[in-house]
């Protein structure tokens, strides 16, 4: 059975800090890692990383992906309380024939960014 | 271009009884999943829908059912309630290729 874990499980920091979260996978014919953040309901799209060692970057977040050590780890960098959520780490396996599309996610991170 | 819509928002039900959720996509995206997100278990996959076809399932009880429809849109629905089926239910679609899921807002079912 896949399986996904994040840590720290949760994390308190101050405005301007860095932050590192961590995602560990085992899955069955790895097909992609995707990183969401969740504020109140919908969990939004951060990042998708299928090869390793490719940062992916949108502004102050970045990650990467490790395949070897399959896992992966997202970067904040300057940290603001808009940045306050749980973050969502998810591993794709195949897909059949059609669709198939089904993630496996971790249980997330609480990211607590004090002013 | 509007984001996946979820109905209702909130249901508030009692042991027992059915529910059905529903679910439009991102206009062009033909694969709708289902999620449950509850404190203790996190989001777990329910199944998902291609071409009106079910094409993957979890480990959900037959209770569990869902349906698509010929222009994409997709209901789910759980029947003889209980109380842990208390949760967030997430509808995520893609327009399949490598593009990732986008979900919608969620129908938060409470049961009692």
């Amino acid at each position: 059975e896949d399986k996904v874990v994040q840590s720290p499980l949760s994390l308190v920091v101050h405005e301007g800090d860095t932050v590192t979260l961590n995602c560990s996978y085992e899955v069955t014919n790895f097909r992609s890692l995707l990183w969401y953040k969740q504020e109140k309901k919908a969990p939004t799209f951060l990042f998708m990383l299928t090869s390793s060692g490719i940062e992916k970057k949108s502004g102050r977040l970045s990650s990467i992906l490790d395949k070897k050590e399959l896992s992966s780890i997202l970067n904040i960098t300057a940290t603001q309380t808009g940045d306050s959520a749980i973050y969502l780490c998810a591993v794709e396996g195949p897909r059949g024939g059609g669709s198939n599309y089904k993630l496996t996610f971790g249980k997330g991170t609480l990211l607590t960014v004090n002013p | 271009k509007a984001g996946v819509t979820q109905t209702p928002r909130y249901l508030i039900k009692t042991r027992g009884q059915q529910v059905t959720l529903s679910c439009s996509p991102i206009s062009g995206h033909r694969s709708v999943s289902w999620y449950q997100q509850t404190p203790g278990q996190g989001l777990q996959f329910l199944f998902e829908y291609f071409s009106e076809t079910q094409r993957n399932k979890g480990n959900f009880p037959g209770r569990f059912s869902g349906r698509q429809f010929s222009n994409s849109r997709s209901e789910m629905n759980v029947s003889t309630l209980e109380l842990g089926d208390s949760a967030l239910y997430l509808c995520a679609t893609s327009n399949y290729g490598d593009s990732p899921l986008h979900f919608g807002n969620g129908t938060r079912l409470t049961v009692t």
